[in-house]
């Protein structure tokens, strides 16, 4: 069963940093997600990624497989960041069965 | 395109009592996956479906069941109603032609339940 772990679970930072936020897991993964959860509860899908990195506008993910590790970072923070940042992988590795999730990262952007 | 809808978005009920929870995928999208989240356990997967069959099945008890029909919405119910239910119960629609940990998932606003 794998196992996923986030850090930090609670980040605060000024208007216009760069945060990171990391995601640890303990099997071998063809994929990661990356999720954001707004106050209120809507959650919206980030990136999916295998391999390497991709980016969004000022949303950035990486993933190292061998390290079994991957990085969400955000240029440039806006107040309108502030949500958790949740970060999902399969149960079992490779694409078998469910999604299990970390804990979350609550962000918060002050301006 | 239409997202993801589910009705109710908030339902209080008593213990003991049933619920269903109803979850309409994006237009083409023929996988439905189901979600828990408390404060205590995060995000936990319930149930995936797809065309009409059960897919993927999460930890939870037999109280905890759902469907989907022809049209590719899907229901979910949980029998005799604990306490420890209150929570948001959130679906997720994708193309699903993998397993749904290989699509990008489509999540509908979510149903807070309360129990009371």
């Amino acid at each position: 069963k794998n196992e996923v772990e986030q850090s930090p679970q609670n980040l605060t930072a000024q208007e216009g940093e760069f945060i990171t936020i990391n995601c640890s897991y303990s099997v071998g993964i063809s994929a990661l997600h990356w999720l954001q959860q707004h106050p209120g509860g809507g959650i919206v899908s980030l990136f999916m990624l295998s391999s390497g990195k991709k980016k969004h506008g000022r949303l950035i993910a990486t993933i190292n497989i061998q390290e079994k590790h991957s990085s969400l970072h955000i240029t440039a923070s806006h107040p309108r960041d502030s949500a958790v940042y949740i970060c999902a992988v399969p149960n079992y590795g490779g694409s078998q069965g469910n999604l299990i999730f970390g804990k979350g990262t609550k962000l918060s952007v002050k301006p | 395109k239409a997202g993801v809808t589910q009705t109710p978005r908030y339902l209080i009920k008593t213990r003991g009592q049933q619920v269903t929870l109803s979850c309409s995928p994006i237009s083409g999208h023929r996988s439905v996956s189901w979600y828990q989240q408390t404060p205590g356990q995060g995000l936990q997967f319930l149930f995936e479906y797809f065309s009409e069959t059960q897919r993927n099945k999460g930890n939870f008890p037999g109280r905890f069941s759902g469907r989907q029909f022809s049209n590719s919405r899907s229901e979910m119910n949980v029998s005799t109603l604990e306490l420890g239910d209150s929570a948001l119960y959130l679906c997720a629609s994708s193309l699903g032609t993998s397993g749904g940990s290989l699509n990008e998932q489509y999540f509908g606003p979510g149903t807070r339940l309360t129990v009371t």
